[in-house]
């Protein structure tokens, strides 16, 4: 894999919107994908790993669905608040234990 | 109970010092890694030992050595520091392969500075 984009690269949305945002990345060679929640001055947490091609995830007001044939994943929030604010990274692995991350979408929600 | 913990968290030396970073786990993990969120942020990988094995050695200077003295502590020392090593470094770890779907569980960083 050589290159893992995410879209957009930073998001300001008001306290209720529902947001969404895309990672990209080769289809070939795909294992499985991985979204982490990085709060500022914290370490990345897990959120979802996806392994087949149509995975849907959910937990809580985030959900996240995926699509290895055209090499794309989307990360979805309903109804955002500001405890949301985080980056969002994705990380598809090249195959063992390394993985590549995306710069990540920084997300800022406005109570 | 931190799961994964490091220290220091913040580090502020001379150019030219030798200085460790230690981790430690406590999530009976058998792989261990150490990052680097370079100056555009991205989080790339340097090192990863598994069950006390060096597994992944990326294009490293060799003035960073890892060493891993059992499963649970992956230590980082960085001899001759210089100014562009100044980042933050994570500690992490997994119970297997991630390719297999393995979650990375991350400590907290270590935001190292050479002035």
């Amino acid at each position: 894999i050589l290159n893992v984009e995410q879209s957009p690269q930073s998001l300001h949305v008001q306290e209720g919107d529902s947001t969404n945002f895309t990672c990209s990345f080769p289809s070939s060679n795909f294992y499985a994908l991985h979204w982490y929640r990085w709060e500022t001055a914290k370490s990345p947490e897990a959120l979802f790993v996806m392994t087949l091609n149509g995975d849907e995830k959910k937990k809580g007001r985030i959900s996240a669905t995926l699509n290895t044939k055209e090499g794309y994943s989307y990360l979805y929030i309903k109804g955002s608040q500001p405890e949301d604010s985080a980056t969002y990274l994705c990380a598809p692995p090249t195959g063992g234990f390394k993985t590549i991350f995306g710069a990540g979408t920084r997300l800022f929600v406005k109570a | 109970d931190t799961a994964v913990s490091q220290t220091p968290k913040y580090l502020v030396t001379q150019m030219g010092n030798d200085k460790s970073i230690k981790c430690e786990q406590n999530l009976g993990h058998d792989t261990m890694y150490w990052y680097k969120q370079d100056s555009k942020k991205f989080l790339k990988i340097m090192f990863s030992y598994n069950n006390k094995e060096l597994i992944i050695n990326e294009t490293v200077p060799n003035r960073f050595s890892p060493k891993s003295p059992d499963k649970a502590h992956l230590n980082l020392h960085i001899n001759s520091l210089e100014l562009g090593d100044s980042a933050v470094y994570f500690c992490a770890s997994s119970q297997g392969a991630v390719s297999s779907g393995n979650t990375i569980y991350f400590g907290e960083g270590s935001w190292l500075t050479v002035v």
